[in-house]
């Protein structure tokens, strides 16, 4: 079957530390994209990612790194400079073909809680 | 900079009984629109999406959505909800000309009571 797989699907750290979330397609996408969502804010952008090698902030890049050395992974480093990383964190991808384009994919999400 | 305003936050609704979702976007320019569904504890579900065409907007799970421009807005109807429709909904813009990255409203949460 074809998705997007987010792991873990819960995460606990403690402050000041840096973590890593996974995000895997096997869509054959080329765009991929990180969002936060906290309750009531609907979900933000964080980063994006076009192609394999290139990537753009979003709204709220602060605090937050990512690569984007394969097609099928994205992932996303929430470092310690980022004020408030508790919140539920979700991967989408998008087609590459034309119909398709403006439509994402989100995978199931992970819920990082740091204390 | 677009934006996108859900003017309820919470719809409580009887089992059977028709539901609207209300969503109004800011744009100087042309976008498409989109209706996402997210379950508890889960990723998103697109539900319906408008890029051109007819204005009605056919979905999942029994939903439609009417595009208005002149209104900037974007309802989500359903006319018999069941209990599985219990979800948080989110509606969506994404600019033409600025690819496919989209901005979301705040997202309305569907209780329905039986």
């Amino acid at each position: 079957d074809g998705g997007i797989t987010q792991s873990p699907k819960y995460l606990f750290r403690k402050e000041g530390q840096n973590v890593t979330l996974s995000c895997e397609q096997n869509l054959n996408h080329d765009a991929m994209y990180w969002y936060r969502q906290d309750p009531g804010q609907g979900l933000r952008l964080i980063y994006y990612s076009q192609i394999v090698n290139d990537f753009q902030k979003g709204d709220i890049a602060e605090g937050y790194s990512v690569s984007r050395e394969k097609k099928e992974s994205f992932p996303l480093t929430v470092t310690s400079a980022q004020k408030n990383p508790t919140a539920f964190y979700l991967c989408a991808s998008s087609s590459p073909h034309r119909d398709l384009f403006y439509e994402q994919y989100f995978g199931p999400g992970t819920r990082l809680t740091v204390t | 900079a677009q934006s996108v305003t859900q003017l309820d936050s919470q719809v409580p609704v009887f089992e059977e009984a028709p539901v609207e979702l209300r969503c109004n976007y800011s744009s100087s320019v042309s976008v498409y629109l989109f209706w996402y569904v997210q379950y508890p504890n889960q990723g998103l579900q697109l539900l319906l999406k408008y890029l051109s065409g007819s204005t009605l907007v056919k979905g999942i799970n029994g939903f439609e959505a009417e595009f208005n421009k002149s209104q900037t807005s974007f309802h989500l109807r359903k006319p018999s909800v069941h209990i599985s429709d219990t979800a948080e909904y989110f509606c969506a813009v994404s600019l033409i000309a600025a690819g496919n990255k989209l901005t979301f409203g705040g997202g309305t949460r569907v209780l329905v009571k039986p």
